[in-house]
């Protein structure tokens, strides 16, 4: 099992639409949980943190995290072209210092 | 810029010839990462300094692979012997806090030949 699973995809949604991004991890000490946005040819940039269960806003972008679960989601509301991107969910390990990555969903938003 | 600086940016290098690739981290920041990343697959974890010290290396990096952290400040990668499987997209990143994200530099692709 990988430490952090995400759906491959691609995930297509419709412009204006909700893209719901969905990651689980296999280690239950985990504290730190991070989604990046990572285009075309470029680095991974660091688009939402979040440490306790719950969900989490900023801006179109909603966190939600599960640990009974080891659930983690991202919901981007109003989708925009410009959100068309891979997604990396990251998680740090309970015992680990280093982010461990899952291997990313890309999303399509169409216009 | 004061974000994660990475040079070269690019770099072809012939089978068997090393390479070194350079980072420099956000200034206040005391914990440096190196990830590799190939073609439709997440980061990989391959090695973590706080400040000059190298506390965590992956059990995946093979010996031709070192990296240092002088002073604290900038890193070094370097790959020696390259191989075409080294062929990928090396990144650097630093955080503040144990529990905060890293930031990302722009990566060094490197292509072996």
């Amino acid at each position: 099992q990988k430490e952090v699973e995400q759906n491959s995809g691609p995930l297509s949604v419709p412009e204006g639409a909700i893209a719901s991004l969905n990651c689980t991890y296999s280690d239950r000490g985990s504290q730190s949980f991070f989604w990046y946005r990572q285009y075309s040819g470029k680095s991974p940039e660091l688009i939402m943190s979040i440490y306790s269960n719950g969900d989490k806003e900023d801006g179109r972008f909603t966190a939600q995290l599960n640990k009974a679960s080891q659930y983690v989601s991202l919901l981007i509301r109003d989708s925009q072209p410009s959100d068309s991107a891979t997604y990396l969910c990251a998680v740090r390990p309970g015992s680990a210092r280093q982010l461990t990555f899952g291997s990313g969903t890309q999303l399509t938003v169409l216009p | 810029d004061t974000g994660v600086s990475q040079n070269p940016r690019h770099k072809i290098t012939k089978r068997g010839q090393n390479v070194t690739f350079r980072c420099d981290p956000i200034s206040e920041h005391n914990r440096l990462y190196w990830y590799r990343q190939t073609l439709g697959q997440g980061p990989e974890f391959l090695t973590y300094f706080q400040n000059e010290a190298q506390l965590e290396k992956s059990r995946l990096l093979s010996d031709r692979f070192s990296a240092e952290r002088p002073k604290g400040s900038f890193s070094t990668l370097e790959i020696q012997r390259t191989e075409q499987g080294d062929s990928a997209m090396y990144l650097c990143a630093s955080s503040f806090g144990q529990g905060e994200g890293a930031f990302f530099g722009q990566g060094t692709r490197l292509t072996v030949v």
